[in-house]
This record gives structure tokens, sequence and C-alpha cells, in this order.
């Protein structure tokens, strides 16, 4: 299993550009997530899915859409970008029910410079 | 308003010496909380978790306790390995999707 996959691993974009990082996994997990982790700041979760077709808003979600068309990915699109989406960003998923719930496998993280 | 707060951003413990951890929460929801390890370049690895109808749970050299009362939970590393020297991020779940903690760097010392 590759597990959880990211790409690109460096992106380096202008204001008002925008891109797709694109997540996808080999395990057969339900819940797919998208966080970003700023210094000082943890991990916060930008977009979350239950499950193909089904999203969801985090807590930062403002500048990213999110689709969920296949079980195995689910696409971070940035719409215009903004030197405050500067970040790094990690998509993550699991299963949805039993004992591994919660339990998220996490990708190697996209690192996002927006000047 | 952080409903999961690590207070001490960093960390620092002899090799050998046991690492502690700790983890406040304010949502009395969250009934499942985890530990997860960070390397730089890295994405976060899951480490240790606990549900709420427990107080204790064991995995080799790292042991999470949860005090429901005080909302505490805390994570203890015995015996302390230069290889532990990482990030780590508390996490709780409920009724919402995961929230995380800001992290506490742990740096174990030779």
């Amino acid at each position: 299993n590759a597990g959880v996959t990211q790409t690109p691993k460096f992106q380096v974009l202008k204001t008002g550009q925008s891109m797709t990082l694109q997540c996808a996994q080999d395990m057969n997990h339900e819940y797919m997530s998208w966080y970003r982790q700023d210094p000082g700041m943890g991990l916060r979760l930008i977009h979350y899915s239950v499950g193909a077709g089904i999203t969801d808003q985090g807590e930062v979600p403002n500048g990213y859409n999110v689709s969920r068309s296949t079980t195995e990915d689910f696409p971070l699109r940035l719409l215009s970008a903004a030197p405050s989406q500067t970040s790094v960003y990690f998509c993550a998923s699991s299963h949805l029910l039993g004992a591994s719930y919660n339990e998220q496998f996490f990708g190697p993280g996209t690192r996002l410079t927006v000047l | 308003d952080q409903q999961v707060k690590q207070n001490s951003p960093s960390l620092s413990v002899q090799e050998g010496r046991i690492s502690i951890l700790n983890c406040d929460y304010t949502n009395s929801m969250f009934d499942y909380f985890l530990w997860y390890k960070k390397y730089p370049a890295e994405g976060p690895t899951f480490l240790i978790s606990i549900s709420s109808i427990k107080d204790k749970n064991e995995d080799g050299r790292f042991t999470v306790f949860l005090n429901k009362s005080a909302k505490h939970l805390s994570l203890h590393i015995v015996p302390s390995q230069p290889g532990d020297s990482a990030v780590y991020f508390c996490a709780a779940a409920g009724n919402t999707p995961l929230v995380f903690g800001k992290g506490t760097r742990l740096s174990v010392i030779a």
C-alpha cells in the first residue's frame, strides 16, 4: 500500500493564481480531510469528506474548494491564491467506523508559498 | 477559542528519563483522544489513543492518562530516547471532526 500520497511536494504561486493540490489513498478509507499547518497554530481542518459525493467545511474553509468523486481521491482547490494561504497542507484519511475510527493516516504534505 | 490546548510549546528531557506531555480540553462532548508524532518534513503519524471510558492506555514505552473531571490528558514516554525528538500533537474527537492542539516540541538530549 502506498498509503496517502500528495502531489506536488512543493509549489510556489503568485497572488491570484489558482491550483489544485492532489490527494489519493489506497486503503479504502471512507473519511478524508485536509489540514493546514502554520507556525504556532497546530493543524487546522479546512474541509473533510465522509464518502464519495459528501463534503463539509472545517475550521478554515474560506478560499478553498473540495470535491469527492471517488473514494480514493480528494483534491483541494485554491481558487485565487493569497499570501495568507502560504502554509504546509496535509491530507489525511481514516475509516469511519470501528476501532480505528479517528486514527488518521497523513500524507507527507505539500509546502505552498504564495508570493 | 481553543478547544484543545497544549500549553508547553517545547520540552527538553535527558535520554533515559521520563517525558511528560500535557494536554487540556474544554469540550465535554469529546470522547476519544489521540496523540500524534511529527518529524520535520513528514506528515504526522498516529501514536496512541484513549477512549473516555478508560483512564489509562499503554503501548510499550508510551502511556496516555486521561482525567475526565479535570479535562486533562498526558502522554508519558519512558524511557525517553533521542529518536523520540519530534513535535507531539494532542487531538480530540466527539461529535465533531478531530480537533488538534498546537503541539509540543520534545527534544531528548543524549
